[in-house]
């Protein structure tokens, strides 16, 4: 499995844009970035996944490098509700097995 | 609707008891999963189920027994746990297909809190 490297902990004001950076130098050509949020108590939600164009939906937008090797999650007006954990995910070539690493925890403040 | 739905919400047991936590889908998803997190920790893998057949064991202890009655339905059958196994246990569902198949994303659901006493 290629491995992320996440920041451990972020601040973002309310209403501010919360960029989450990811490394994960080691992905092949054919593995999927994923991207996962843990509300404290909560199972994980799916926020957005992307290959190698920018990716963008009603929660957020996936920016992927040209060369692959790192990724931005940006949450455009964060809220109080965005503070959590979360996981950027890199997916195995084949398989079933997501494998989540330590994650940044996003803390939005007032 | 990408809900699936696990219970108890919260379940405390002695060490000798046997329980079973339950996960319902239906989405139609072939792919279920049993994940275990400690606290402060993130999920760990701990079974998948592909077509209603054991296709991941992590290596796990045989007090936790999984079962796949059906494609709707995942159990995880526990006995003789030691108080360390309190955890959050999470399930989860995708379509098959494996990682790359676009869209082929892994959904949560809530959690069962497992005391063991």
């Amino acid at each position: 499995d290629a491995k992320t490297t996440q920041p451990p902990s972020m601040d973002c004001a309310e209403g501010r844009a919360a960029n989450l950076p990811c490394n994960h130098s080691t992905i092949s050509g054919n593995e999927y970035v994923y991207w996962y949020r843990q509300i404290h108590s909560q199972g994980p939600q799916y926020i957005i996944h992307g290959l190698k164009n920018n990716e963008t939906n009603e929660m957020a937008s996936l920016i992927i490098t040209e060369d692959r090797k790192s990724s931005t999650l940006i949450l455009p007006h964060a809220t109080l509700r965005d503070t959590a954990v979360y996981y950027c995910i890199v997916r195995v070539g084949y398989g079933n097995k997501l494998v989540f690493g330590a994650g940044t925890i996003l803390r939005v403040k007032s | 609707d990408t809900e699936v739905t696990q219970t108890p919400k919260h379940l405390v047991m002695g060490m000798t008891n046997k329980k079973s936590l339950k996960c319902e889908q239906h989405m139609g998803h072939r792919a279920m999963y049993w994940y275990k997190q400690k606290a402060k920790k993130p999920p760990e893998l701990m079974f998948v189920y592909s077509y209603e057949k054991l296709s991941i064991n992590e290596s796990v202890p045989s007090r936790f027994s999984p079962e796949c009655p059906n494609s709707s339905l995942l159990n995880l059958h526990l006995h003789a746990l030691q108080p360390e196994d309190s955890a959050l246990y999470l399930c989860a569902s995708s379509q098959e297909g494996g990682g790359q198949v676009p869209g082929n994303t892994i959904y949560f659901g809530e959690g069962s809190w497992l005391t063991v006493v």
